[in-house]
């Protein structure tokens, strides 16, 4: 089975800090892992896809990386802004159809 | 990216009475889409898996009854909670994938909140 676990399950930083946030699963056969941030009584908002066979995504401010024989991901964030202030998640599927997410991390920036 | 609406955002009815939440994907198709129900604090907990054309498959749990999903069109995806209840009142969030099933990217719809009187 599956275990999913991000670390730390929350932060607070300063604006402007350069962060980390920390996504580790068990199996390593996956096929991706993505990550999502979700805002408070908002859905997900896909952030970054890293299918198997890759070792990093970035978009903007973003970059993921992913090892998948250590099982664990990375996000990190440069240069964070007040407007990073949300709950990251990160999801892996276990079959075609169904996912594994972890329980998140609570960003806050303070301005 | 690829773009999922949710409605309504929120409703509030009475115990008793039947609710229909709509999730479309509105720039691509989907097969396949997922319900999610997510308590508060929580992480998401799915609830089904709606496919277009056939019956959907219910997790653990899920009362199918309760619970009516219809996936009519590769846009479209219903949940009806029919004869709501207090304890039905949460947060619904639908999903849809982008791609192939062991490639593709989940979008996700903005939200519907219950609140059942």
């Amino acid at each position: 089975k599956q275990e999913v676990t991000q670390i730390p399950a929350a932060l607070s930083v300063p604006e402007g800090e350069n962060l980390v946030l920390n996504c580790s699963f068990t199996d390593s056969a996956i096929y991706n892992l993505q990550w999502f941030r979700q805002d408070p009584g908002k859905g997900l908002t896909s952030l970054l896809l890293i299918q198997s066979s890759q070792r990093e995504q970035t978009s903007g401010r973003l970059n993921a990386s992913l090892d998948k024989s250590s099982g664990r991901s990375t996000l990190y964030i440069a240069a964070s802004q007040p407007g990073d202030s949300a709950t990251y998640l990160c999801a892996v599927p276990r079959n075609f159809n169904k996912f594994y997410f972890g329980s998140g991390t609570k960003l806050n920036v303070k301005p | 990216g690829a773009v999922v609406s949710q409605h309504p955002s929120w409703v509030i009815c009475k115990s008793g009475t039947s609710v229909k939440i709509e999730c479309r994907s509105l720039d691509f198709q989907a097969t396949t889409m997922f319900w999610y129900r997510q308590f508060p604090k929580q992480s998401l907990m799915l609830m089904a898996t709606s496919n277009e054309g056939s019956k959907a498959t219910y997790e653990q749990g899920v009362e199918k009854d309760k619970f009516l999903i219809n996936h009519a069109s590769l846009t479209l995806s219903t949940l009806t909670v029919t004869s709501a209840h207090p304890e039905d009142s949460s947060f619904y969030i639908c999903s849809a994938r982008l791609g192939r099933a062991d490639t593709g990217e989940l979008f996700f719809g903005e939200g519907s909140r219950l609140t059942v009187l």
